[in-house]
């Protein structure tokens, strides 16, 4: 199985900040990776896929970029909204696994 | 537009089974295939497996072989996932997902909660 090591785990980051997060897989992938936003007690909402391509709807604060085994989503100018717990899922192969989360806090 | 509605909440005691449900609108169904991820408790998501909605092709987890099923019912555009032997570590929020080939779920449903407690 792929592994897909996400980091931070947490960060605390303010309003109008520009954040990253990590995900490194433990063999490549092409681009075949999506990013997930999931707020408590909701389903996870897909924001990036293709590694860098924007799901329709998503505000263009989000991108994405990386391909092979390193991504990055990132967070350009940090909203209240986007308290969340960010997840990467790598769909190259199955099973289709998911990093374990980044949780972030807007302060 | 696209919706996926699961069923009800369940507690379930340890060795039952549950089967959940997953209604589909809004698009071909069996253009498509479902795929099942679950989250217990305070922890991530963990993919538990796909079906092809049109041939009925699955694949499953490792860890959930033999204790999972996946099937689908086009006539009524439900997907169904069926666990057995249920244990209290199967306590989680089961979601459906819509998928297609390496894209990724782009549709999900609102969750179901499965309680396993004796």
């Amino acid at each position: 199985d792929i592994q897909l090591t996400q980091s931070p785990s947490f960060l605390s980051a303010s309003v109008g900040d520009r954040v990253t997060i990590t995900c490194r897989a433990s063999q490549g992938v092409s681009t075949y990776l999506a990013w997930y936003q999931q707020k408590p007690g909701k389903a996870p909402k897909l924001l990036i896929y293709a590694a860098s391509t924007l799901q329709s709807g998503v505000p263009s604060r989000f991108s994405g970029s990386g391909s092979g085994t390193e991504f990055a989503l990132t967070i350009s100018g940090l909203q209240p909204d986007d308290s969340a717990t960010y997840y990467c899922q790598q769909l190259n192969i199955y099973p289709r696994t998911f990093g374990q989360g980044t949780k972030v806090e807007v302060k | 537009q696209i919706q996926l509605v699961q069923s009800g909440a369940e507690v379930k005691k340890p060795g039952a089974s549950v089967k959940v449900s997953c209604k589909a609108s809004g698009y071909t169904f069996i253009s498509f295939g479902i795929s099942w991820v679950r989250q217990a408790p305070g922890q991530g998501l963990e993919w538990m497996g796909w079906i092809n909605a049109y041939s009925g092709k699955t694949n499953y987890a490792q860890n959930l072989q033999g204790r999972v099923t996946m099937t689908t019912d086009t006539s009524t555009r439900t997907a169904y996932m069926e666990l057995r032997g249920l244990r209290s570590d199967d306590t989680a929020v089961y979601y459906c997902a819509r998928v297609q080939g390496y894209h990724p779920f782009d549709y999900w449903g609102q969750g179901t909660l499965v309680i396993v407690s004796s």
